[in-house]
């Protein structure tokens, strides 16, 4: 059974902090790795996507990627309330050797709230 | 770049009815498109994957003949949910990956409220 694991929270941080989400899969043969935002009610949006390892910084948001400890991480740094969503970890596992027809595993997700 | 459509956003009938959902890529060509069903404080479930011009492919528990998967055209895949009953109310979302590029990055759809009386 290929999982994908997040601590579901909610994970609170003030205003301005740093939320450090975290997750990890099961499967070894994972390449690609990417981190949803969800608002309630609204579809996924992609925030980061890693497939090396150490760390890809994009504006607030920095993934790492650990493959040897099958653990991928997001950093955001100056929280802000607007940042309030639940985190979705996915893992794709490709089709033959295809990525792109491949399926996303998806963790249950973190929900963070960011307080003013 | 990377958009997709979903249309309807918000379908409500009745019981015993068909209803249709498309599912657009609207700046790329779509190698591969994905349906999910999310139920609410849910993570998204996978139901099938389609390819154009081929037979979608179900996840385990998926009926097929329940939900039918038409990928038309690299640009296009719809969903329809066949004698719809209030279980099948849910939140259903469609993704999209890029023909080239083999990275297997998703792009989601905004998603489609079913709501069965």
């Amino acid at each position: 059974q290929k999982e994908v694991e997040q601590n579901s929270g909610p994970l609170s941080v003030p205003e301005g902090a740093i939320a450090s989400l975290n997750c990890t899969y099961s499967d070894r043969g994972s390449q690609s790795f990417f981190w949803y935002r969800q608002y309630s009610g609204k579809s996924p949006e992609l925030i980061m996507s890693i497939y090396s390892n150490g760390d890809k910084e994009d504006g607030r948001f920095t993934a790492q990627l650990n493959k040897a400890s099958q653990y991928v991480s997001l950093l955001i740094r100056d929280s802000q309330p607007s940042d309030s969503a639940t985190y979705l970890c996915a893992v794709n596992i490709p089709r033959g050797s295809s990525f792109s027809t491949g399926k996303l595993i998806f963790g249950q997700g973190t929900t963070l709230q960011v307080k003013p | 770049g990377a958009v997709v459509s979903q249309h309807p956003s918000w379908v409500i009938c009745k019981s015993g009815t068909s209803v249709k959902i498309e599912c657009r890529s609207l700046d790329f060509q779509a190698t591969t498109m994905f349906w999910y069903r999310q139920f609410p404080k849910q993570s998204l479930m996978l139901m099938a994957t389609s390819n154009e011009g081929s037979k979608a492919t179900y996840e385990q528990g998926v009926e097929k003949d329940k939900f039918l998967i038409n990928h038309a055209s690299l640009t296009l895949s719809t969903l329809t949910v066949t004698s719809a009953h209030p279980e099948d109310s849910s939140f259903y979302i469609c993704s999209a990956t890029r023909r080239a590029g083999g990275s297997g990055t998703q792009y989601f759809g905004p998603g489609t409220r079913l709501l069965v009386l």
